[in-house]
């Protein structure tokens, strides 16, 4: 079974420029996870779908930050424009979840950014 | 008080030891999920339970449903099993929500 696909790995931009993370959650996942982790502290949550409702995008500075997960499979993650304190690494994660079963949390390996 | 609190938040020990790492938490859960990150690596799921304990390798998960209350344990620990690790519950809910408690930062020094 492949894991959950994220990419670029790396990415290096300027301030003020624009930048988009993919995540490609293992096949069937309905719940989609969009994490923030900045160096030394925990994940925080950006945005969760369920198939490509949207959960929760209760901490998702939508002034610079938006996520879509079309057709409910992949996402993406665009900050436009990005500031210096958006290094960080970003996280997705999905799991399989129907009805009032939960299912285990897969992790992509983060896509880390450094804005200068 | 958070809805999940950790202990401790950090933890030291000498390779060898049996380790012990405690998750408490207040809302009705559907599942509770250890998890483990190396420093500068990504996150790992360990376990996921719903009740009772689970085993792999030298690692065991147990959890009390009744008492709102799971442990990790680390058996034989070694210098590699140092890392954060996070438990995070899923709310009995059909949102699936997570909420993650703040990690414990776990040192095995040789």
């Amino acid at each position: 079974e492949a894991g959950v696909a994220q990419s670029p790995r790396y990415k290096i931009i300027e301030k003020r420029q624009s930048v988009a993370f993919w995540c490609n959650p293992i096949s069937g996942h309905a719940t989609l996870y969009w994490y923030q982790q900045i160096l030394g502290q925990g994940p925080k949550l950006l945005i969760q779908f369920q198939n490509n409702g949207v959960v929760d995008d209760s901490q998702l500075p939508k002034d610079r930050f938006s996520a879509e997960r079309l057709k409910g499979v992949d996402s993406t993650l665009k900050i436009q424009p990005a500031k210096l304190e958006d290094s960080a690494v970003y996280l997705c994660a999905s799991s399989f979840d129907r009805g009032f079963t939960t299912g285990e949390l897969f992790f992509g390996e983060g896509s880390r950014l450094t804005v200068l | 008080k958070n809805e999940v609190e950790q202990s401790p938040q950090n933890l030291t020990a000498q390779e060898g030891e049996f380790i012990t790492i405690n998750c408490s938490y207040s809302v009705g859960i559907s599942a509770l999920h250890w998890l483990q990150q190396h420093p500068g690596g990504g996150i790992v799921s360990l376990f996921m339970l719903s009740s009772g304990k689970k085993k792999h390798g030298r690692l065991i998960a147990t959890i009390n449903i009744q008492e709102k209350h799971s442990s990790l344990h680390i058996t034989a620990s070694h210098p590699r099993d140092s890392a954060v690790y996070i438990c995070a519950v899923r709310l009995m809910d059909s949102n699936y929500q997570l909420i993650w408690g703040a990690g414990t930062k776990l040192i095995i020094k040789p």
